[in-house]
């Protein structure tokens, strides 16, 4: 059971460039879910999904985009990368919205320079 | 406005003594209190939980204590042991949010 799955694991970007970060689970779970880890700030939510066809925001959405066209992924896309995207990246999903059990996948590190 | 605080970054502790790992939150409307632990290059991995209607909650060497009252939580682990060195992350559920909220999480450092 792979369970959540990111890629890449590592991605160097030039401002400006744009990239997606892939986010996929086999749990069939219902509720996906993107967070940034910075240095002192723990983990801070970006963008949620509780079903496809469905998104919204977080607490830090400024400057990325995500959809989900099905059940197993959800995309995060960073139009026009900044330095201050510079982090590691977690994908997260449970069974549903209000559910304490998250899994996380093992992360991607972006640097922006 | 930080909703859950963790205040302290690290904690050393001995191989085979308790680590008490704290966390304050500001919301009396929370449902759910939990811990995560993360390894270095990893993902965090759900510890253990508890809701709000109990004060206690045990699994094997982990308990979470909850004092309503206080808005405090606590992770004790007994004995601890080289393995659970790791950042500890305190997360709440609840309180009109979509999804847990994160302390910024403490480094448990378990001493041989």
């Amino acid at each position: 059971n792979a369970g959540v799955t990111q890629t890449p694991k590592f991605q160097v970007l030039k401002t400006g460039q744009s990239m997606t970060l892939q986010c996929a689970q086999d749990m069939n779970h219902e509720y996906m879910s993107w967070y940034r880890q910075d240095p002192g700030m723990g983990l801070r939510l970006i963008h949620y999904s509780v079903g496809a066809g469905i998104t919204d925001q977080g607490e830090v959405p400024n400057g990325y985009n995500v959809s989900r066209s099905t059940t197993e992924d959800f995309p995060l896309r960073l139009l026009s990368a900044a330095p201050s995207q510079t982090s590691v990246y977690f994908c997260a999903s449970s069974r549903d919205t209000y559910n304490e059990k998250l899994f996380f996948g093992s992360g991607t590190q972006l640097s922006v320079l | 406005d930080q909703q859950v605080k963790q205040n302290s970054p690290s904690l050393s502790v001995q191989e085979g003594r308790i680590s008490i790992l704290n966390c304050d939150y500001t919301n009396s409307m929370f449902d759910y209190f939990l811990w995560y632990k993360k390894y270095p290059a990893e993902g965090p991995t759900f510890l253990i939980s508890i809701s709000s209607i109990k004060d206690k909650n045990e699994d094997g060497r982990f308990t979470v204590f909850l004092n309503k009252s206080a808005k405090h939580l606590s992770l004790h682990i007994v004995p601890s042991q080289p393995g659970d060195s790791a950042v500890y992350f305190c997360a709440v559920l609840g309180g009109g949010a979509d999804g847990l909220t994160f302390g910024k999480g403490t480094h448990l450092i378990i001493q041989p």
